[in-house]
């Protein structure tokens, strides 16, 4: 089975931490994906990276940094937290090329900063 | 604009029951569009994809519409079940240039009820 693991699935955090969202898949894809979800908003797209040292932005990159070191995994990184912040963060993997494939997301990390 | 709508927002339906959920959308140039299925507290998982040529798709008791020429597509669950309460992600691929990018609906949220 297709895997995309999430290192957190709960973290509570103060105002002005820094904060790391961790994400690993096991399926050799070439594409990864952090999307934040809300109530009334659906799925945001934060960043992407197509494949490994490289990153895009999505298209609410604004207080966010990704990391991609190695092509099974893909780092979302809040410098500095804010309560605007708190949310649903989701990972995801996709392989190949265009936007023909299917997304393959992790459980999910709901952030709450305080 | 791109964008996709999805009705109805929420749906209660009894245990057995039939039910459909809409998705219009007004982007282009189409490429595909597919539906996910997100329990709650869960990343979601796709149900189908539904390419330009395709009308219908089916899932074991979901099956998927495709309209393109009025641009609606339609999420049709038989025989419902428990295990269907969840909410429902209409997600369109499309869009010109370096404006190619997912689409996502609201989603619909259904409960299914004993």
């Amino acid at each position: 089975d297709v895997k995309v693991t999430q290192s957190s699935r709960y973290l509570v955090k103060r105002t002005g931490e820094k904060v790391f969202l961790e994400c690993v898949q096991d399926m050799d894809h070439e594409n990864m994906f952090w999307y934040r979800q809300d109530p009334g908003l659906g799925l945001r797209l934060i960043y992407f990276s197509y494949d490994v040292k490289m990153k895009e932005k999505g298209d609410i990159p604004e207080g966010y940094s990704v990391s991609r070191e190695k092509k099974e995994r893909f780092s979302l990184i809040l410098e500095s937290a804010s309560t605007n912040q708190t949310s649903m963060y989701l990972c995801a993997s996709r392989p190949g090329q265009g936007l023909i494939g299917e997304l393959f997301f992790g459980e999910g990390s709901r952030l709450t900063v305080l | 604009k791109n964008q996709v709508e999805q009705s109805p927002q929420s749906l209660i339906i009894l245990e057995g029951k039939n039910c459909t959920l809409q998705c219009n959308y007004t982007v282009s140039p189409f490429s595909n569009l597919r539906w996910y299925k997100q329990d709650t507290g869960r990343g979601p998982v796709s149900l189908t994809i539904m390419t330009f040529s395709e009308n219908t798709k089916s899932n074991g008791r979901y099956t998927a519409t495709l309209d393109a020429d009025t641009k609606q597509s339609s999420l049709h669950i038989t025989a419902s079940q428990l295990s269907d309460s969840a909410s429902y992600i209409c997600v369109v691929s499309g869009g010109a240039g370096n404006n190619r990018k997912l689409i996502w609906g609201l989603g619909t949220s259904l409960a299914v009820n004993p």
